[in-house]
């Protein structure tokens, strides 16, 4: 079956540090993936967008600037959380749609959770 | 904002029982789709139905869907320990709820 791959699973780093995530689709091509943030018992919130060849989408409330996305090919999307403070602790998670069609699942990578000092 | 809203928020169940969560949306839909997430973990998908289809099953787990009430409905079957989990459904606008925790007791 289709398989994502997020890396890192997690990270733990001083706050101020850049961190970046990576999501990558491993059996398929994906022009859109998808970028999520998860609290502690709580759903899945959308980030934005991420549309190889062209600039991200980002959710009402997300700092883009805050959040970098670079799409740069059809299985790899990175996000990068620049000067990470403690409030950006969560859990992150990836996903990507098959390019194939209308109708496709998205397939989510495992999550990186980030803890910062 | 979210489309999607599960119902119960949480459900805990003897082996062997079945388990029905639900799960109701605003919008007009294409389709709608489960998926499942294991405590820190990503989502893995189970099943999308389709917004002309009614019922879907695949193994022990049967999703309907009724578009006139903005609702559908997710069946296991036979639970086993290895179903504990989060479900959450989703729309094709990628919202998602805040999902049904179930717990199986052995």
């Amino acid at each position: 079956g289709a398989v994502v791959s997020q890396h890192p699973s997690w990270v733990i780093c001083k706050s101020g540090t850049s961190v970046k995530i990576e999501c990558r689709s491993l059996d398929f091509q994906a022009t859109t993936m998808f970028w999520y943030r998860q609290f502690p018992k709580q759903s899945l919130m959308l980030m934005a967008t991420s549309n190889e060849g062209s600039k991200a989408t980002y959710e009402q409330g997300v700092e883009k600037d805050k959040f970098l996305i670079n799409h740069a090919s059809l299985t790899l999307s990175t996000l990068t959380v620049t000067s990470a403070h403690p409030e950006d602790s969560s859990f992150y998670i990836c996903s990507a749609r098959d390019s194939g069609g209308g109708g496709q699942p998205q397939h989510f990578g495992d999550g990186t959770r980030l803890s910062i000092l | 904002s979210q489309q999607g809203e599960e119902d119960p928020q949480a459900l805990s169940i003897q082996e062997g029982e079945n388990a029905t969560m639900n799960c109701s949306y605003k919008t007009s839909i294409n389709n709608l789709q489960w998926y499942r997430q294991n405590s820190g973990r990503g989502l893995v998908h189970l099943i999308l139905i389709r917004s002309n289809e009614r019922e879907k099953h695949s193994g022990r787990l049967r999703v309907t869907l009724d578009t006139s009430k903005k609702s559908s409905s997710l069946l296991i079957t036979a639970s086993r320990a290895a179903d504990t989990a989060s479900y959450f459904c989703a729309t094709d606008e990628l919202s998602f709820g805040a999902g049904t925790t179930v717990t199986v007791r052995a």
